[in-house]
């Protein structure tokens, strides 16, 4: 199975900062269809997943622009341009370009 | 508006069978891929199963863990999926969510335990 590593495992930031999340994957995500099917949820405490990222880079339906996607290969980041209190929470990284789809592990972003 | 809400979880004892239901409005869903996933109380994310539409003959597959035990099914009548799943074991305990592209459920809880 692939596997997604995800760091730093917790991100403490300010109101305004920006931050950056790394997931490194153990093999390539670039399908043989040309697409790259890295994705990035956010997760608020007591909430279900929420998609913020399609296809390494792609801003979902009403996500902020603050977020954005980037990468390649084996190696993609997710920034915030910017924190808002309404940003903390945990994110993960997924793929689904190999079977069986798989996550990282998380990353934590709290109010420093 | 796109809707996904699961029902059916609830505390079972190991070994004893389950069986949730999406039900979904708001978009196409006899052309949609389905998904089940899964998070376990230490907060991993898991992928469960997948089903393709008719047009891909409502092809079906399953992480490995739950390969032989877990079914997940259709009824393009009623926009809804299901997952059948039979010979429970307490490391299927988890909230189990059920997703097309972006959207997901609020999560059905499945506690396994005696």
């Amino acid at each position: 199975d692939v596997v997604l590593t995800q760091t730093p495992s917790i991100l403490s930031a300010t109101i305004g900062q920006s931050v950056s999340i790394s997931c490194r994957s153990s093999q390539s995500l670039l399908d043989s269809d040309g697409n790259t099917y890295l994705y990035w949820f956010l997760q608020r405490p007591g909430q279900s997943p929420q998609r913020l990222i399609y296809l390494v880079s792609n801003l979902g339906s009403g996500v902020p622009n603050r977020f954005s996607g980037s990468g390649s290969g084996t190696d993609f980041t997710l920034k915030i341009s910017g924190v808002e209190a309404e940003d903390l929470g945990v994110y993960y990284c997924m793929q689904a370009t190999h079977a069986p789809y798989t996550f990282g592990a998380g990353t934590k972003l709290e109010l420093k | 508006e796109v809707q996904v809400l699961e029902s059916g979880g609830g505390l079972v004892q190991p070994g004893n069978s389950l069986k949730l239901s999406c039900a979904t409005s708001g978009f196409t869903f006899s052309t949609a891929w389905m998904y089940w996933y899964r998070q376990f109380p230490e907060k991993r994310l898991e992928w469960v199963a997948r089903i393709k539409a008719k047009s891909n003959n409502y092809a079906t597959d399953y992480t490995e863990s739950v390969k032989g035990r877990f079914t997940i099914s259709r009824d393009d009548s009623k926009s809804s999926i299901y997952l059948q799943m039979n010979n429970l074991k307490e490391e299927d305990t988890a909230i189990y969510y059920c997703a097309w592209r972006a959207y997901w459920g609020q999560g059905t809880l499945v506690t396994v335990s005696s």
